[in-house]
């Protein structure tokens, strides 16, 4: 059984560019939550998806960031018109409705 | 208050010292405690859990031990070794309306001398 996948591993963009974030969760699970870490920082929750639904999406700022879990493929972390602050380690992970979820290698977002 | 607040932040052991972690909550409600192991340029790993009906559960050279009336909860490392050199973070989990909910602490950044 694969872990959670995260794809790409290492993005660059420059200010105003659009980043696009993926993450397939472990077969089976149908939980996917998404985390920012800032250098030497925890962690910091942004969106809880289930299949096609957001169910939590208190830790999201409100604009330039969205997130979807489609019926079929990957789920999209997507952030608009990128800046500088938005640079960080973005962490995916997914849980078969239980308690333990299971992290995803992450990936690290530059912002030049 | 649906905090989990850790301590340290930061913690130097010598190798084959016990390392000790704390995190202390408020609500009641928290039912699931589980503890994460992140090394550098890598995603967190669940390391141990507990829930609140047992007082510790030990896993090799891990241990939780679990205070309900204190709403403590502490991670142990015996024998501390290099390796075990990681950032640390504890959680717990609860029931929001038809959802489960993780809350974290901020992470202890261990760093064990050789």
């Amino acid at each position: 059984n694969a872990g959670v996948m995260q794809n790409p591993r290492h993005l660059v963009r420059r200010r105003g560019q659009e980043a696009r974030l993926r993450c397939s969760p472990m077969k089976g699970h149908s939980h996917v939550y998404w985390y920012r870490q800032l250098p030497e920082e925890g962690l910091k929750f942004m969106v809880y998806l289930q299949k096609e639904n957001i169910i939590d999406e208190s830790g999201m700022p409100k604009e330039r960031f969205s997130a979807e879990f489609p019926k079929e493929g990957p789920s999209i972390l997507r952030i608009q018109q990128v800046v500088r602050g938005d640079s960080a380690a973005y962490f995916c992970a997914s849980s078969p409705a239980g308690d333990t979820q299971y992290f995803g290698p992450g990936t690290r977002l530059t912002v030049l | 208050q649906q905090q989990v607040k850790q301590s340290p932040q930061s913690l130097i052991v010598q190798k084959g010292g016990i390392s000790i972690i704390n995190c202390a909550y408020e609500n009641t409600a928290f039912d699931y405690f589980p503890w994460y192991q992140q090394f550098p340029g890598k995603g967190p790993a669940l390391l141990i859990a507990i829930r609140p009906d047992v007082s510790e559960k030990k896993e090799g050279r891990f241990t939780i031990s679990f205070n309900k009336s204190a709403k403590q909860f502490s991670l142990h490392i015996m024998d501390s070794q290099p390796g075990d050199s990681a950032t640390y973070f504890c959680a717990a989990a609860f029931n929001a309306g038809n959802n489960r909910k993780l809350i974290w602490g901020l992470g202890t950044s261990l760093a064990v001398n050789p």
